[in-house]
């Protein structure tokens, strides 16, 4: 199925690291949302950038726009043990459907 | 405020039979889309419905085929099965195009 690359695949940090995951398309985006799966769960919602060279902050969590709308990032600082999961973006294609990336997978280690 | 609910939380099917899953949309949500995860992968989108159509589809066959009731509930059919249609299955509800909420998923096995 059609995806959006997403690199690294896998990424191991120690607790306290930071951590940053990429997304690259080869089209202009109009929006990209990113979602966090927790193993065993479902995605949830994290944030939607829409603007070019957006920058948007949670707590420890940094979310960036490129400013060609081509590509994201999520980086997260000192890491903690709550963070692992698969951090996942989403661009939308067409008017409705959204196109999940292949996910980046997180491990933190204690 | 009940968020995205789902039923049945796991199936399992033999090759050939249908299923049928169910969602319900956080509450004040009108569109529903469906979702297909495998094993290591990110969710592939199949259909959205908002206002009882679908509006749009991804690559999926007619075997897979979907309804929205007038309470914006969603049901999602499957036939045929087979299989490498076992996977995970969500359901996530929106208002617009904002952020969508994903319901906990329904594991289909298809032996």
């Amino acid at each position: 199925g059609q995806q959006v690359m997403q690199i690294p695949q896998y990424q191991h940090v120690q607790e306290g690291e930071d951590f940053t995951t990429y997304c690259n398309s080869s089209t202009t985006l109009s929006n990209i949302q990113w979602y966090k799966q927790r193993p065993g769960g479902h995605p949830v919602f994290l944030i939607q950038l829409v603007k070019s060279g957006e920058v948007k902050k949670q707590k420890r969590l940094t979310f960036q726009f490129g400013e060609a709308k081509k590509n994201s990032s999520l980086h997260i600082t000192a890491t903690q043990t709550t963070d692992v999961g698969t951090y996942f973006c989403a661009e939308r294609s067409g008017t409705y459907k959204y196109i999940f990336g292949t996910g980046t997978r997180l491990k933190v280690l204690a | 405020d009940a968020g995205v609910t789902q039923s049945p939380t796991h199936l399992i099917k033999t090759r050939g039979q249908q299923v049928t899953l169910r969602c319900s949309p956080k509450s004040g949500h009108d569109t529903v889309s469906w979702y297909q995860q495998a094993l290591g992968q990110g969710p592939q989108f199949i259909f959205q419905y908002y206002e009882e159509e679908e509006r749009q589809r991804g690559n999926f066959p007619d075997r897979f085929s979907g309804h929205q009731f007038p309470n914006y509930s969603s049901e999602l059919n499957v036939n045929a099965l087979l299989l490498g249609d076992s996977a995970l299955y969500l359901c996530a509800s929106s208002r617009t195009r904002n952020e969508q909420y994903f319901g906990p998923g329904t594991r289909l096995t298809v032996t």
